[in-house]
């Protein structure tokens, strides 16, 4: 499958601090996708990152890929009580449909 | 602009009942999704239409059938309900198979009981 994993499953910091999650995936990829979801909401889309960009920023997100390990990054800086959701990322499919694959998704709870 | 709107937000059914889950967007958008989340776990894909005039299947297609009735709307058909089914059904909808980003409606959480 080319589904990819979150790291962790669950995060839980204070208002303020920075977090942290990671997205592992499993065969090559011309760009990976990282969305939001809020409670009980829809899924948003929040950055783009493209096989040939290592570091992407958008206000308080950045976004790394390490293509070699197989790997992106999500972090936001700041946290705010507001950023309390699960987070996915996902990826292209390698056929013809460019489908999107999700994670299992990490849930980040920023606690006031 | 509303985006990708679904209906209903909620259904409970009995085990053999069908029913459809309505999606429509606004953007006008070719290729548009159907999902389904459980928990612990992603979106999975069930159906898909890339464009106007066009279906696939997807990752789990069992026990559902589509319609994509025109370019707005994409309808996701239950024809006889099992609790497996039970889950967050979600719309989704992007200009084309080559733009990346998706659009997501609000949800429809169905019970099977």
């Amino acid at each position: 499958s080319q589904q990819g994993e979150e790291d962790p499953q669950a995060l839980s910091i204070q208002e303020g601090e920075n977090a942290t999650m990671n997205c592992s995936y499993k065969t090559s990829i011309n760009n990976l996708q990282w969305y939001r979801q809020n409670s009980g909401r829809g899924l948003v889309h929040l950055i783009l990152i493209r096989s040939n960009e290592r570091e992407k920023h958008s206000g308080r997100l950045r976004v790394t890929l390490d293509t070699s390990k197989k790997s992106s990054s999500l972090l936001i800086t700041a946290s705010r009580a507001a950023d309390t959701a699960s987070y996915f990322c996902a990826t292209p499919t390698q056929t013809g449909a460019n489908n999107l694959f999700f994670g299992t998704g990490t849930r980040l709870t920023v606690i006031p | 602009n509303a985006g990708v709107t679904q209906t209903p937000k909620f259904q409970v059914l009995k085990t053999g009942q069908s029913m459809t889950l309505q999606c429509a967007q606004d953007m006008n958008h070719n290729s548009m999704y159907w999902y389904r989340q459980d928990p612990g776990m992603g979106l999975r894909l069930i159906y898909y239409s890339a464009s106007e005039g066009t279906t696939d299947k997807g990752e789990v297609p069992n026990g559902y059938n589509v319609s994509r009735l025109n370019k707005r709307e994409f309808s996701l058909r239950l024809e006889s309900a099992a609790p497996s089914q039970t889950s967050v059904y979600f719309c989704a909808s992007r200009t084309s198979p080559w733009e990346d980003t998706q659009y997501f409606g609000p949800g429809t959480r169905l019970t099977v009981l």
